[in-house]
């Protein structure tokens, strides 16, 4: 058990749909990570939060956001849903930055998002 | 564009051999390097790490290798059990600008099978 915990772990949605993922971080970790894991890829990074503000985008697509809010949780918002949009989300978490850290992640057991 | 690239989807070894997966990358600028494993319906965990300053990191049965100059690194399983039957995912990290810890960069992964 990692420590983090996301939910749902498995949903399924119609396209043009909206959904909301949420993930809370390992206590006391600051920062999260939203990973996208599609079919025969690998971990595509979306974005990172740090107490709560944006640290870093990636491949994240303008119909996703995401926030991270006073309490550490996070949730992903996925909006006007396309087939291609079905795959496994993960977040992961981190302590607080550290300067020369070894970049290691926690992950959550991921949210199995199928659009249809 | 892959910045992370494990060329090999699946390695199958026999249980005491040696399991080597293999990992390229393309950004001379990335600080760390690292393993992680990930079992079904699971969060990929982390195994092992190393900095770009060094050449080897060993962690018990799982030593990783670095070549900066060929920008390609190893891990080396010695011996391999059927435990470690297991997708295997390189990643790298660029630190954020200030150094503080950045988000990962991971390649497709290779599937690896360790037989009785």
């Amino acid at each position: 058990d990692s420590g983090v915990t996301q939910t749902p772990k498995h949903l399924i949605t119609a396209t043009g749909q909206r959904v909301t993922l949420r993930c809370s971080p390992r206590s006391g970790d600051l920062s999260v990570y939203w990973y996208q894991q599609s079919l025969d890829q690998g971990l595509q990074f979306l974005i990172q939060y740090y107490n709560g503000e944006e640290r870093a985008k990636g491949n994240i697509l303008e119909r996703f956001s995401a926030q991270q809010f006073p309490d550490l949780h996070s949730e992903l918002n996925l909006s006007s849903l396309e087939l291609g949009d079905s795959a496994l989300y993960f977040c992961a978490s981190s302590p607080a930055t550290l300067a020369g850290g070894a970049g290691e992640l926690f992950f959550g057991e991921g949210s199995r998002l199928t659009v249809l | 564009d892959q910045q992370v690239k494990q060329n090999s989807p699946s390695l199958s070894v026999q249980e005491g051999r040696i399991s080597i997966l293999n990992c390229d990358y393309t950004n001379s600028m990335f600080d760390y390097f690292l393993w992680y494993k990930k079992y079904p319906a699971e969060g990929p965990t982390f195994l092992i790490s190393i900095s770009s300053i060094k050449d080897k990191n060993e962690d018990g049965r799982f030593t990783v290798f670095l070549n900066k100059s060929a920008k390609h690194l190893s891990l080396h399983i010695v011996p391999s059990q059927p435990g470690d039957s297991a997708v295997y995912f390189c990643a790298a990290e660029l630190m954020n600008y200030g150094g503080s810890q950045g988000n990962l960069i991971f390649g497709k992964g290779t599937k690896l099978s360790v037989k009785p």
